[in-house]
């Protein structure tokens, strides 16, 4: 069965950088049927694609956070990571990585998310 | 601002049909599969339907997806209470170099 897991710090100071880590387990990220993408859900509000990593054909991000945005993978660790650089407090919200049909671009398996607060 | 406009709220009594639509437009919705997710409270989102109106394994036939041209409808059937959840849908943007665009969330209401 697939798992995915984010980890990384809960709490982050304005101008720095947010990084996160999803560990996948029961199968590997170097599959060409599927991206691996991060999500992002601020508190009361509604899903944000953030961007995705196709194994050995590249990154997709969200235009509007193009500029602080980085996806990397580490295959002998099977983990996606996300650097997200220069947080404010509109980078407050629920993290969360998850597995993406490369066709369909459905989101099928999803971590259970990390909530990171950006604060002083 | 979402790229896709779902409708805030729907509410059904018990065993009702509901249906929560999704509009967009010709670069995404129109040339695209959309997908549909259930979010219940403080849990992640989860896949309820893919390529417009595919199920996962094991999902039951009460939920249901269409599409017609730019728009896209959920459709729930013999509502139950542990429906009550909010429901996203999504899709590709071929105008925004395949970036993935969601709706505002639908909050189902199960009276």
């Amino acid at each position: 069965q697939l798992q995915l897991q984010e980890s990384g710090p809960g709490l982050v100071k304005p101008s720095e950088t947010l990084s996160l880590t999803c560990t996948v387990s029961g199968g590997s990220i170097t599959t060409t049927s599927y991206y691996w993408g991060w999500f992002r859900q601020p508190p009361g509000k509604g899903l944000e694609w953030i961007g995705s990593i196709y194994y050995s054909v590249g990154t997709y991000y969200n235009p509007s956070l193009k500029s602080r945005v980085s996806i990397s993978e580490d295959t002998s660790k099977n983990e996606i990571s996300l650097n997200l650089t220069s947080v404010t407090a509109a980078d407050t919200a629920v993290y969360y990585c998850a597995r993406e049909g490369a066709i369909t671009a459905a989101a099928d398996y999803w971590g259970q998310g990390t909530l990171v607060t950006v604060s002083p | 601002q979402s790229v896709l406009t779902q409708p805030p709220s729907v509410s059904a009594a018990p065993g009702q049909k509901v249906t929560i639509s999704c509009s967009g437009s010709s670069s995404n919705i129109g040339n695209n599969y959309v997908s549909w997710y259930q979010q219940l409270p403080g849990t992640a989102p989860k896949l309820l339907i893919y390529e417009n109106n595919k199920r996962p394994s094991g999902l039951p036939d009460r939920f249901s997806g269409s599409k017609s041209g730019t728009s896209a409808t959920l459709g729930i059937t013999g509502l139950q209470t542990g429906d009550e959840a909010y429901y996203y849908c999504g899709t590709w943007d071929s105008s925004l170099r395949a970036a993935r665009v969601f709706g505002g969330g639908t909050k189902l209401t199960v009276l």
